[in-house]
């Protein structure tokens, strides 16, 4: 079964710095690119970041480009986004999901929550 | 930037009704497009790809259509299983934009 699972999500003051995990399995990780969509409570869905298959090529949205860093880790089958200078328009559910003509699967998120 | 306007933004229909949700591309976007379904306190579930092609699993009364600019997903008979949150996608063109939503309820 295709799977993926978040963490790494919390409360964190604005200005603080946080790191989400998603771990893949049930397909070949390295095949694909991987994505970070986010959904601010109560809100739309806001696509965030991408990664290519072997992590030479970035994409990030304008809102958090110079703040946030995508990577992944082919041999652990992990997909991260380093998260930095964060704000309160950062809170939000963070979805990892996998590329493939739109987005499948995606995983079940984890929230994020800037405040002081 | 394209813009993804999705229409309505909410929607009451009964069960066996046909629905049809819009979205429109303010540039071209092929038919890289897809639509999503998204239930409270779950994560968004595709239900097509490539404007048209049925996701695998997902019920046959979900449907799409368009290219370009304008595209649409029907439920030709409502279920109430359906009643849910949909969004369409392009992945034409970076930033990657979703529509705005429409809420679908059952009455």
């Amino acid at each position: 079964e295709v799977q993926l699972v978040e963490s790494g999500g919390g409360l964190v003051q604005p200005g603080g710095s946080l790191r989400l995990s998603c771990a893949a399995s049930g397909f070949s990780f390295s095949g694909y690119w991987m994505y970070w969509v986010r959904q601010p409570p109560g809100k739309g869905l806001v696509w965030v970041s991408n990664i290519n298959n072997d992590g030479t090529d970035t994409t990030y949205a304008d809102s958090v480009k110079g703040r946030f860093t995508i990577s992944r880790d082919n041999a652990k089958n992990t997909l991260y986004l380093q998260m930095n200078s964060l704000r309160a328009e950062d809170t939000g559910l963070y979805y990892c999901t996998r590329g493939n003509l739109g987005f499948d699967p995606w995983g079940q998120g984890t929230l994020v929550t800037v405040s002081s | 930037d394209t813009q993804m306007t999705q229409s309505p933004s909410s929607l009451s229909a009964s069960v066996g009704d046909r629905v049809t949700i819009t979205c429109r591309a303010s540039q071209g976007v092929g038919n890289d497009l897809s639509w999503y379904q998204q239930k409270p306190g779950k994560a968004p579930k595709r239900l097509i790809y490539a404007a048209s092609s049925l996701q695998s699993g997902v019920p046959s009364r979900f449907s799409g259509s368009g290219s370009g600019t304008g595209f649409t997903l029907t439920i030709s008979s409502l279920q109430a299983e359906d009643s849910a949150t949909y969004y369409c996608l392009q992945h034409n063109s970076y930033p990657l934009t979703f529509g705005g939503g429409t809420k679908v309820e059952i009455k």
